[in-house]
């Protein structure tokens, strides 16, 4: 069964450091999504990707944040300047009609 | 502003035992909801979803929910639990607009089945 991968499972970065996540989503999928879940929080909604542009972002999603699919396989996120407060994990997830989403096993950020 | 309620961060039940979690909602406008079940260190797998229809929907590995729309809820269930079902359990739920829309979720119900 396709399943939506992330690499790096685990990322440790310096504050202020740009770190890109990467995923893969399901091939056959057209929409792309990031979530972040603090530990011991709620998963909470980042960004959606629609016809190689955002098509909804949350608050959280500020000008530090930018996602690209630079391929036809790949859906990055990027952070510009890490802060304490991007310690998460961060899943992809991606879906092919606008029903359910499929996750990946996640990339856990830590920022020292 | 839609949102996701699971007021019980723990739920216990005996294996064998008819296992319930819930969830209510708050949206304007007709929801989709969905359970989605996290084991640990592991991504979040999709178990069912409501979209219109049936309210009674059934999902992966003997799970079931029942949509309510007057009660605005939509409790998880199982009729016989097992230990494996023991994870992380969250209902989330997203209004139909764009397309693209993020799923909102509640904080998560820890299920334990105990043998």
């Amino acid at each position: 069964e396709p399943e939506v991968t992330q690499t790096p499972s685990h990322q440790v970065t310096q504050m202020g450091q740009e770190v890109i996540l990467r995923c893969v989503p399901i091939s056959n999928h057209l929409y792309f999504y990031w979530y972040r879940q603090i530990l011991g929080q709620k998963v909470e909604f980042l960004v959606s990707f629609y016809n190689n542009e955002i098509s909804e972002k949350s608050e959280i999603f500020d000008d530090q944040f930018s996602v690209e699919r630079p391929d036809g396989s790949n859906f990055t996120l990027k952070i510009r300047s890490t802060k304490l407060e991007d310690s998460a994990m961060y899943f992809c997830a991606s879906s092919r009609q606008a029903y359910e989403q499929y996750f990946g096993p996640g990339t856990r950020l830590t920022v020292t | 502003a839609q949102s996701v309620a699971q007021p019980e961060d723990q739920v216990n039940v005996a294996e064998g035992n008819p296992l319930t979690v819930k969830c209510t909602y708050s949206v304007s406008g007709n929801p989709y909801l969905f359970w989605y079940v996290q084991y640990p260190n592991r991504g979040l797998q999709f178990l069912l979803k409501y979209i219109t229809g049936d309210n009674l929907v059934k999902g992966s590995y003997g799970f079931e929910a029942e949509f309510n729309k007057s009660q605005t809820s939509f409790h998880l269930k199982k009729p016989s639990a097992l230990v494996s079902d023991s994870a992380l359990y969250f209902c989330a739920v997203r209004v139909p607009g764009g397309g693209a829309d993020g799923l909102t979720f509640g904080k998560g119900t820890h299920l334990i089945i105990q043998p």
